[in-house]
């Protein structure tokens, strides 16, 4: 199974950066992904890391560390619209994902 | 992207009654469908995979009587809650993985919102 740990709540000022970390224990793995999820919405994807290294996508970039079982979601010129609930997700040889809890960001003006 | 619908949007009903949700990949083939469960304020919990042309694997601690999935085509798999119970009430949430091609990405369906008065 995989254990997966990320803070609950972050909060952030509009225009700011944001890093949210994720640690996991994992007895396989196959990938790191970032969601984005909305209050009473499904969750859209973000990022994806399989090797180790910074995958950089326009304000967010996604870091992995397969050594340190470590991944961080960067949010760059934070936007009001960008307050929702970010979801680690490790995936394992079989397609699987699990989740972790979710860190619940806030943009104030 | 590719595309998963989810149907329906929302759902009520009454205690007892059995409900189906239906997830189809509109634009792929998906092999393999996964089945979320989420409760308020908490994260996605992995019920069950779905394989089409056979029986569906459940994660422990779900009952497969209860959640009957069937994946009947390349395109669509349905979630069934039998004799619903007020503790059922969840967002139930599907995910398709493409079939060739695949880039690791999961996509989602809209997922279902269900009340069990």
């Amino acid at each position: 199974g995989q254990n997966i740990d990320q803070p609950t709540e972050m909060t952030a000022t509009e225009g700011a950066i944001v890093q949210i970390n994720c640690t996991y224990q994992t007895s396989g793995f196959n990938g790191l992904f970032w969601y984005q999820q909305h209050a009473g919405e499904a969750p859209t994807f973000l990022s994806y890391n399989v090797l180790d290294g910074l995958e950089e996508k326009g304000r967010f970039s996604s870091f992995l560390s397969r050594s340190k079982g470590y991944s961080y979601l960067l949010l760059k010129e934070l936007q009001m619209k960008d307050s929702a609930s970010y979801l680690c997700a490790v995936r394992d040889g079989d397609y699987k994902l699990s989740f972790g809890a979710g860190t619940t960001v806030t943009v104030r003006a | 992207g590719a595309v998963v619908s989810q149907h329906p949007s929302w759902v009520i009903c009454k205690s007892g009654t059995s409900v189906k949700i239906e997830c189809r990949s509109l634009d792929f083939q998906a092999t393999t469908m996964f089945w979320y469960r989420q409760f308020p304020k908490q994260s996605l919990m992995l019920m069950a995979t779905s394989n089409e042309g056979s029986k569906a694997t459940y994660e422990q601690g779900v009952e497969k009587d209860k959640f009957l999935i069937n994946h009947a085509s390349l395109t669509l798999s349905t979630l069934t809650v039998t004799s619903a119970h007020p503790e059922d009430s969840s967002f139930y949430i599907c995910s398709a993985k493409v079939r060739q091609g695949d880039s690791g990405e999961l996509f989602f369906g809209e997922g279902s919102r269900l009340t069990v008065l």
